[in-house]
C-alpha cells in the first residue's frame, strides 16, 4: 500500500516562501505529483517529478529526492489567490493516484 | 477548452435510494478515473477505465458501486442502496493515455453527495 505524510496547515504572509513537505512509504514509486485544490473547487495539477532533483515553473518549485523517499513544493512570492490545499500524490506504476490527506495554506495580508 | 465537467454538482438523496452521478470527460482522453474525496482528506481511488473496460477497479468499497464507460467516452459511477457513510464529493479525472504512470490526470469539479 501507499502512505503519504504532510503537514496539515501552514500559514504565511503574503510575498513569503512557504515549504510543503511530503514524505511518503509506497510498495511501488513512479513519481510525486502536487495539486492545489480551493474550497469547493476541482483538484488542479501543478508539477510532477518522476527524478530526483528541483523542477520549476513560475512561483512554484517541486522537488524529490528518490532515496530519501521525499520531496517538497515551493511556493514562492505568495499571494492571497494561493490560499487553498495542497496534496501530493504518488504514482506508484498502476496508473492510480495515492493522496496525502492535504496541506491547507492560508496567506495573509 | 472543455475541462472535464461532472453533473449534477450536488446531489441530496435519502438512505436507502440509488443514484448515478455522471462524467464528460476531456475530449480525446482514454483514461478515466473515479475517486472519493471525504471532508479533510485527499481523493481515494475508486475505478479506473482504459476504454470501455474498467482496468482496476480494485478501490471499489463494495458490490454497491458500479461504474460504466460504455462507449469510450462519458462514464456513470452508479451507488445503490446508498448510506450515510457514502456521502463524499465524487471526483472524475481523465487523463491522454493513462498507459504510463506519468500521464497526467485532469479532474473535474465533482459531484457532492449526500445522503440523509
Amino acid at each position: 500500500g501507499q502512505s503519504l505524510e504532510q503537514p496539515s496547515e501552514v500559514t504565511a504572509v503574503e510575498g513569503a516562501i512557504v515549504q510543503i513537505n511530503c514524505t511518503y512509504q509506497t510498495s511501488g514509486f513512479y513519481g510525486l505529483s502536487w495539486y492545489q485544490q480551493h474550497d469547493g473547487g476541482a483538484p488542479t495539477f501543478l508539477s510532477y517529478n518522476g527524478l530526483d532533483g528541483l523542477e520549476e515553473t513560475g512561483r512554484f518549485s517541486s522537488f524529490l529526492s528518490r532515496s530519501d523517499s521525499y520531496g517538497y513544493l515551493l511556493l514562492q512570492e505568495l499571494q492571497m489567490k494561493d490560499s487553498a490545499s495542497y496534496f501530493c500524490a504518488v504514482s506508484g506504476g498502476d496508473y492510480k493516484l495515492s493522496f496525502g490527506a492535504g496541506t491547507t495554506v492560508t496567506v495573509r495580508a | 477548452g472543455a475541462g472535464v465537467s461532472q453533473t449534477p454538482s450536488n446531489k441530496v438523496t435519502e438512505k436507502g435510494k440509488y443514484v448515478e452521478l455522471r462524467c464528460d470527460p476531456i475530449s480525446g482522453h482514454t483514461a478515466l478515473y473515479w475517486y472519493r474525496q471525504s471532508l479533510g482528506q485527499g481523493p481515494e481511488f475508486l475505478i479506473y477505465f482504459q476504454g470501455t473496460g474498467a482496468a482496476d477497479d480494485s478501490g471499489l468499497p463494495n458490490d454497491r458501486f458500479f461504474a460504466v464507460r460504455p462507449e469510450g467516452s462519458v462514464s456513470t459511477l452508479k451507488i445503490q442502496r446508498t448510506e450515510r457513510g457514502d456521502s463524499a464529493v465524487y471526483l472524475c479525472a481523465s487523463s491522454l493515455g493513462g498507459r504510463t504512470s506519468t500521464d497526467t490526470q485532469y479532474f473535474g469539479p465533482g459531484t457532492r453527495l449526500t445522503v440523509l
